[in-house]
């Protein structure tokens, strides 16, 4: 069975620098797709990034990279510039290529200081 | 463009009670997704409908079902409640097949039985 392990039940930085969100997650398939999502105190979960297993350039969304290695079964996020506003709990997934269902972790909360 | 809807905020219920949550899809999406979010965890996958049927079903007793009209907005509903069902409950909408399947998410529902 797939699973998703996040390591740092909690992380801080401060505001303007850079932090690394760390995933890894267990899997014999080849086919998949892993995603961060964001869930602030609002509740609303936000998709913050998507990654192909099969695509080797590692994704971007503005601030947001990540740092694919797919043998080490590896998916951190980093957040350049850290805001106020990227307090909240992060999530990674993992959804299997012929499946629907995405599998998640336990959550990383990620704190910013002013 | 609205996203994804979800109706009651928050639900209060008593054990052995029914509850009906509701959920729609953001616009040009056709399939819709339903997770429960225990207190400090990371969500866990209900099951998936598309094209009015349930197309994937996570590992959830049958005390859960669902369903999903033609305008492709769904329900879910829960009997016989338990407290172990106080949860966030959150509606994920997407279009159409594996390769294109990211999950939006609605803000969720709150339910709480006592």
């Amino acid at each position: 069975a797939q699973t998703v392990t996040q390591s740092q039940p909690e992380m801080s930085v401060q505001e303007a620098e850079t932090v690394t969100l760390s995933c890894t997650y267990d899997t014999s398939e080849s086919d998949y797709y892993l995603f961060w999502y964001k869930q602030p105190p609002s509740r609303q979960m936000i998709l913050v990034i998507r990654q192909e297993a099969y695509k080797q350039q590692n994704a971007t969304e503005n601030r947001f990279s990540v740092n694919f290695q797919k043998a080490a079964k590896s998916f951190s996020l980093k957040i350049s510039d850290s805001q106020l506003g990227d307090a909240a709990m992060y999530f990674c997934a993992y959804r299997r290529g012929s499946n629907y269902q995405l599998i998640w972790g336990a959550g990383t909360k990620l704190i910013i200081k002013p | 463009d609205a996203g994804v809807t979800q109706s009651p905020t928050h639900l209060i219920k008593t054990r052995g009670q029914q509850v009906t949550l509701r959920c729609s899809p953001k616009s040009g999406h056709d399939t819709v997704s339903w997770y429960q979010q225990a207190l400090g965890q990371g969500p866990q996958f209900i099951f998936q409908y598309y094209e009015e049927e349930e197309r994937q079903r996570g590992n959830f007793p049958d005390r859960f079902s669902g369903h999903q009209f033609p305008n492709y907005s769904s329900e879910l509903n829960v009997n016989a409640l338990l407290l172990g069902d106080s949860a966030l409950y959150l509606c994920a909408s997407s279009y159409g097949q594996p390769d294109t399947d990211t999950q939006y998410f609605g803000p969720g529902t709150r339910l709480t039985v006592l």
